[in-house]
């Protein structure tokens, strides 16, 4: 089984341009979260997403931050207007229900120039 | 909310060392409890896990016991090797809340 895949590995943007990072789920795995993983940081909790419903965006950015997670395709995380401190890891993981262990991708290295 | 603190790094160990890795977490509730492992370059991997007060979580030499009285899950194993380098997460939470993480502790491990 494919495990959590992210893409791309590696984004660079220049400030004011839009980011967006992809995350397929492991397959059977329906519930899908978001981390930050800032430099010398632990991973802090960004949104919890089912199919098509964002369950919980507590640790979001209140502007330029949004996550999606279509019936069909992968989870989106965008992000508007980048700026230098949103360089950070991006990390997606995925679960087949909320109670069972997350199961990690290799993440997003953000870059802002 | 869940809030997780596990000792600062790095933590230097000859090969066949005895490793500790602390890790205390505060939570309204019982919340689960995890470690996660990262190696350069790569996404976090389960390491074990404890659901309830007085479990153990074991993997690949590694324990780690849930301890309800002083709310710790402190990381153990017996003899570390070269193989064993990276840096391990404490983790707290789980469900519609995700995980609360620590802020991770590398490990070295020397010949």
């Amino acid at each position: 089984n494919a495990g959590v895949m992210q893409n791309p590995r590696h984004l660079v943007r220049r400030r004011g341009q839009e980011a967006r990072l992809r995350c397929s789920p492991m397959k059977g795995h329906s519930h899908v979260y978001w981390y930050r993983q800032l430099p010398e940081e632990g991973l802090k909790f960004m949104v919890y997403l089912q199919k098509e419903n964002i369950i919980d965006e507590s640790g979001m950015p209140k502007e330029r931050f949004s996550a999606e997670f279509p019936k069909e395709g992968p989870s989106i995380l965008r992000i508007q207007q980048v700026v230098r401190g949103d360089s950070a890891a991006y990390f997606c993981a995925s679960s087949p229900d909320r109670n069972q262990p997350q199961h990690f991708g290799d993440g997003t290295r953000l870059s802002i120039l | 909310g869940n809030s997780v603190t596990q000792m600062e790094g790095p933590v230097t160990l000859s090969e066949e060392a005895f490793l500790t890795i602390n890790c205390t977490y505060t939570a309204t509730g019982y919340p689960s409890l995890f470690w996660y492992v990262q190696y350069p370059g790569e996404g976090l991997q389960l390491l074990l896990k404890a659901t309830k007060a007085d479990d153990k979580g074991s993997n690949k030499g590694f324990e780690a016991t849930y301890r309800k009285e002083t709310t710790s899950f402190h990381l153990e194993k017996g003899s570390v090797q070269v193989s064993d380098s990276a840096v391990y997460f404490c983790a707290a939470g789980g469900g519609a809340d995700g995980l609360t993480f620590g802020k991770g502790t590398h490990l070295i491990i020397q010949p």
